[in-house]
């Protein structure tokens, strides 16, 4: 079954204490970002990548990082988290980069709470 | 100013009834639209993408306006499992993609 797949989908940590969240897609795409999503906010997003090795950062980076290794996966690190990162996380992935790209399959979300 | 702006609603409309949506995006060089439909906690998929000429899917009809950088959402014969979240998404160059804060639509019985 095509998925992209998160981990952990709830989260409940402390300020400062370093964590990841994994994200692993089975659809071979090139495309994968992450977002943030606040009430009366929207979706933000934090990173992408175009490809392995390629990353970039989206309309709210700090406090965050990314790495993509390998072509599946891009984990979301938080190095030393804060309250205000408390958030609903999503993972997304497309199948190419490029103008007409569109369709993001997301992952479940990721809940985060940073006490 | 937000990159993309939507009413938030809610919209609670009758099953059977016509109801529109309309997003307004900040940016003239933003080269790609959709409609991405979000059910409560759980992840957007994409509904539809938005062209030009406009489009239709069923009882969805998507609007594009450049000139004027709105698209709208046309839902005809609501249905009660049309109650969701819908997201105006918009992608600029360089793969940024900008979400609205969602309008909400409840189909009531």
């Amino acid at each position: 079954e095509a998925q992209v797949t998160q981990n952990p989908r709830y989260l409940i940590t402390v300020t400062g204490k370093k964590l990841t969240v994994t994200c692993s897609q089975n659809m071979n795409h090139e495309y994968m970002s992450w977002y943030r999503q606040d009430p009366g906010l929207g979706l933000r997003q934090i990173y992408y990548s175009m490809n392995v090795e390629v990353t970039d950062k989206g309309d709210v980076p700090e406090g965050y990082k990314v790495s993509r290794k390998e072509k599946r996966n891009f984990p979301l690190i938080l190095e030393s988290p804060s309250p205000n990162q408390t958030s609903l996380y999503f993972c997304a992935s497309s199948l190419r980069a490029g103008p007409r790209t569109g369709e993001l399959f997301f992952g479940e979300g990721s809940r985060l709470t940073v006490l | 100013r937000k990159e993309v702006e939507q009413d938030p609603g809610p919209f609670n409309v009758p099953e059977g009834a016509t109801v529109a949506f309309n997003c307004t995006y900040s940016n003239s060089a933003s080269q790609s639209f959709f409609w991405y439909r979000q059910d409560c906690r759980k992840e957007p998929k994409l509904l539809m993408s938005v062209y030009s000429s406009g489009n239709e899917d069923g009882r969805f009809t998507a609007q594009l306006n450049r000139a004027s950088q709105y698209i709208s959402l046309l839902i005809r014969d609501s249905k009660l499992s049309d109650s969701a979240t819908y997201l105006c998404v918009v992608k600029w160059a360089g793969n940024q993609f900008y979400f609205g804060t969602g309008t909400s639509l409840t189909v009531i019985p």
